[in-house]
């Protein structure tokens, strides 16, 4: 069966640290890959996605991603947050090729000072 | 280019009442697609439309919905009576073609049934 596990609910992290975010995913074929991002009262906004060819996926604001087909892993990363990067963090996964979508449950990524 | 709007952006209705949700996605945007976000859960898959038709509505909770797109333009979804687990975020996205996987999506509507 597919499925798209995040296993963080919720991170802290300091501005200007590192961030990863993972995301696990079970699927037959070869997996199409996303990350979506929401902040307060906005829509989700795609960061980057994964389709095939390599495996290190850079993306807007200054986030990549690698896929991982070995550990079924698709980790969304980011150097140095921002204060901005405050926001709940998306990862989902094609299951048709008509473009539904199947999402895991989030993270909530809280930044400090 | 305007985006994807939808509206209300929240709603908060009686057990029993109707509910209807509007979705604009962009001009020239044959695919749209309805998703849910129940009480912090996965956001999930609701219904796809290709035009004016269903391509997929397989996500559709029960018959109390009823989804609609008039012209192939925008999108309306209605529940009829509402639940109270019917709460929760109502996103909307639009895509130009399926394949593209490029959707553009709405801020959502918060739907809250009391």
């Amino acid at each position: 069966a597919q499925s798209v596990t995040q296993p963080d609910i919720h991170i802290t992290v300091s501005e200007g640290a590192s961030l990863e975010l993972r995301c696990n995913y079970s699927y037959g074929a070869t997996p199409y890959l996303f990350w979506y991002v929401q902040s307060p009262g906005q829509g989700l906004q795609l960061l980057l996605k994964y389709f095939s060819g390599d495996t290190l996926v850079q993306g807007i604001k200054g986030f990549e991603a690698e896929f991982k087909r070995s550990q079924s892993s698709f980790n969304l990363r980011k150097p140095s947050v921002h204060w901005s990067d405050a926001a709940e963090y998306f990862c989902a996964l094609l299951t048709d090729s008509w473009g539904k979508l199947q999402f895991g449950a989030g993270t909530q990524v809280v930044v400090t000072p | 280019e305007a985006g994807v709007t939808q509206f209300p952006s929240h709603s908060v209705i009686e057990k029993g009442q109707t509910v209807t949700l509007r979705c604009d996605p962009i001009s020239g945007h044959d695919n749209l697609y309805w998703y849910r976000r129940v009480m912090g859960k996965e956001i999930k898959f609701l219904l796809h439309f290709v035009k004016e038709s269903k391509q997929d509505e397989s996500g559709m909770p029960n018959n109390r919905f009823l989804a609609e797109r008039t012209g192939g333009t925008y999108s309306t979804l209605k529940v009829q009576p509402a639940e109270l687990e019917d709460s929760g975020v109502y996103f909307c996205a639009s895509s130009q073609e399926a394949e593209d996987y490029g959707y553009t999506f709405g801020s959502g509507t918060r739907l809250t049934v009391v």
